[in-house]
């Protein structure tokens, strides 16, 4: 069973570019989320998706955008990608508190 | 928004020490994890504890919900038990997720 699949595992994109990033769970969770995690820093929630056809702004949203396209997919787009995104990025699934969260094995961006 | 904090940032020991990480947050919560994030690597949800203490293998995981705070143990410490420990607290989220706010993690090296 994969758990959490995410889409591409390394990029590099110039300032101005736009890319999506994918993210599928098998588990048949109800919630996922994309975080970003910087050196010195805690992870940071960009976005979530507490069910399917829902999505809320975490702590850190100026920049992107997601979409929930069904129970396994929650994708996040940069639209114009800038330096300051640069950054390994997370997905996460969880279904309730007794069960807790599984993560994908992350995307490492660069903006150059 | 809740305050997370490890420590230590860094500890170095050795192969077959008693290991102790320790977690201390500002807000109540309804729930803590424990996690392991390997360098380079993805992450990996260790415990979910909402009171008491759990075990598994020779990770030991405590939580005092008076006291806002966990520790984490390693018992007969291994070189492949070096790692960065996250401790993480959850929070119900407006729209009816589990939003995670993240300690900086602590980088742990067991040398033989």
């Amino acid at each position: 069973n994969a758990g959490v699949t995410q889409t591409p595992k390394f990029q590099v994109l110039k300032t101005g570019q736009s890319m999506t990033l994918q993210c599928a769970q098998d588990m048949n969770h109800n919630s996922m989320y994309w975080y970003r995690q910087d050196p010195g820093m805690g992870l940071r929630l960009i976005y979530y998706s507490a069910s399917e056809g829902t999505t809320d702004k975490g702590e850190v949203p100026n920049g992107y955008n997601v979409s929930r396209l069904n129970k396994r997919e929650f994708s996040l787009r940069l639209e114009s990608a800038a330096p300051s995104q640069t950054s390994v990025y997370f997905c996460a699934s969880s279904n309730d508190r007794i069960y807790g969260y599984t993560f994908g094995s992350g995307t490492r961006l660069t903006v150059v | 928004k809740n305050e997370v904090e490890q420590s230590p940032q860094n500890l170095t020991a050795q192969e077959g020490e008693f290991i102790t990480i320790n977690c201390s947050y500002s807000v109540g919560i309804s729930a803590l994890h424990w996690l392991q994030q390997h360098p380079g690597g993805g992450i990996v949800s260790l415990f979910m504890l909402s009171s008491g203490k759990k075990k598994h293998g020779r990770l030991i995981a405590t939580i005092n919900i008076q006291e806002k705070h966990s520790s984490l143990h390693i018992t007969a410490s291994h070189p492949r038990d070096s790692a960065v420990y996250i401790c993480a607290v959850a929070f119900r989220t407006g729209g009816g997720a589990d939003g995670l706010t993240f300690g900086k993690g602590t980088h742990l090296i067991i040398q033989p």
